[in-house]
């Protein structure tokens, strides 16, 4: 299984800033993913981040909103662009593993827009 | 495009009572199944999984969950239920060639 690590683990912002979230995966993988959970709902898929190439966003989701970079193979970024309160949610870092069926995820990241 | 659905949002049981959360999904062809724990504070672990063979599988803590294809149900069951196991619990499919996608979870309460 891979071991994923994001920082921060929380943080509290302020309505129209911007903040921007680190995954490290402890192997190399090709693909990594990032949903957010909003409060009392399950996840939802915002992207997925290949290395070397422009992420691809799920309906919804904008890459302006939520730009992400990916530099290589075990590390990605995720930016929470002009927050609004809306926007408070855990964000999670995930990957797949055991040859693409399973997927792991991060621990999370809890932001609060204020 | 697939969906997944829970048939409760909010179970509460005893310690002891036996345990089944519904899931069904959509999509028709061949897909891989999987039920995803999430306890108060931490992040999401896999709970068990199905990918073929046997319908029935076993994963960590006593849980089981039958694939029943004909009704495009992966319910997930325990017989006995502990304090311990009281989580949110997210039902997920994945069809080939496609993401992930999650069930809208179901609350897990277990009274002491």
């Amino acid at each position: 299984s891979a071991v994923i690590s994001q920082k921060p683990s929380r943080d509290i912002c302020q309505r129209g800033t911007s903040l921007t979230i680190q995954c490290q995966v402890d192997s190399q993988v090709t693909m990594m993913f990032w949903y957010r959970q909003q409060p009392g709902q399950s996840l939802t898929l915002i992207a997925t981040a290949n290395q070397g190439s422009e992420a691809t966003y799920e309906s919804g989701f904008v890459i302006d909103k939520f730009p992400i970079s990916r530099p290589n193979l075990t590390f990605s970024t995720l930016t929470v662009s002009n927050m609004s309160p809306e926007d408070s949610s855990i964000y999670l870092c995930s990957v797949h593993g055991g040859q693409g069926y399973e997927q792991y995820f991060g621990p999370g990241t809890r932001l609060t827009v204020t | 495009a697939q969906s997944v659905s829970q048939h409760n949002h909010h179970v509460i049981l005893s310690e002891a009572a036996s345990l089944e959360l519904g899931c069904n999904y959509s999509y028709g062809g061949t897909v891989n199944l999987f039920w995803y724990v999430q306890y108060p504070g931490q992040h999401l672990q896999l709970l068990l999984k199905y990918f073929s063979g046997d319908p029935l599988v076993k994963g960590i803590k006593g849980f089981e969950a039958e694939f029943i294809k004909s009704k495009f149900s992966f319910n997930l069951r325990k017989p006995s239920v502990q304090w311990s196991d009281t989580a949110e619990y997210f039902c997920a499919v994945k069809d080939y060639g496609q993401n992930f996608v999650f069930g809208p979870g179901t609350r897990l309460s277990v009274l002491p």
